[in-house]
């Protein structure tokens, strides 16, 4: 399977400032058809997960403005340019190039300081 | 609009089957991959497996396969998951996701208690 790390694990953040997670993957995620298919996800407590990103950098209807996905191969970071409250929970990372299974990253805890 | 609705909450005990489902609305069910994705109390998210309906071509993660079996009905846009012989380890929230995990059900919860 292909392994994805994310880091860091856990996110204390100020109200108002950046945040930024990162996620390595252990194998290049560049798809036949010259896609890359690294997702973001954002699940708040006793919720349902919800897709920010899609292939690396792309924003799902209704997600804020406010979140960016970038990079490329194997390194990808999401970008929060200033958290709000409703921004807590936990993120995970997603690939969806290798089968016989996509994978997640660990997940990394935001909360406000 | 897209839905995913999951059957409900279930307590089952060690031994017994169990077949859960995910009814779906909002979009062509025969042209999307759809999945099923566990999380264990407390812990973070796995795929399971995923079907295509329009031919049933259905994949397994390698650590789900043979534990359970994945399975559409076309005629009812449904996705199912389901189990022969549950155990304790089974108990954990399931969540049915369509391809890429673009829209999700609202999660069924499976509990396994002598």
């Amino acid at each position: 399977d292909v392994v994805m790390t994310q880091s860091p694990l856990s996110l204390p953040v100020t109200l108002g400032q950046p945040a930024s997670i990162s996620c390595r993957s252990s194998q290049s995620l560049v798809y036949s058809d010259g896609n890359t298919y690294l997702n973001w996800f954002h699940q708040r407590p006793g919720q349902s997960p919800r897709r920010l990103i899609y292939k690396v950098s792309n924003r799902d209807s209704g997600v804020p403005d406010r979140f960016s996905g970038s990079g490329s191969g194997t390194d990808f970071t999401l970008k929060i340019s200033r958290v709000e409250a409703e921004d807590v929970g936990v993120y995970y990372c997603m690939q969806g190039t290798h089968w016989p299974a996509w994978t997640f990253g660990q997940g990394t805890k935001v909360e406000i300081k | 609009e897209v839905q995913l609705v999951q059957s409900g909450a279930e307590v089952k005990k060690p031994g017994e089957s169990l077949k859960i489902s995910c009814k779906t609305s909002g979009y062509t069910f025969t042209n999307y991959w759809i999945g099923w994705v566990r999380q264990m109390p407390g812990k973070g998210l796995e795929w399971m497996g995923i079907i295509y309906p329009g031919d049933s071509d259905t994949k397994y993660s390698p650590s789900f396969q043979g534990q359970v079996s994945i399975s559409a009905d076309k005629s009812i846009s449904t996705a199912y998951l389901q189990w022969s012989s549950l155990k304790a380890s089974d108990t954990a929230m399931y969540y049915c996701a369509r391809h890429h995990g673009a829209y999700w059900g609202q999660g069924t919860l499976v509990t396994v208690s002598s």
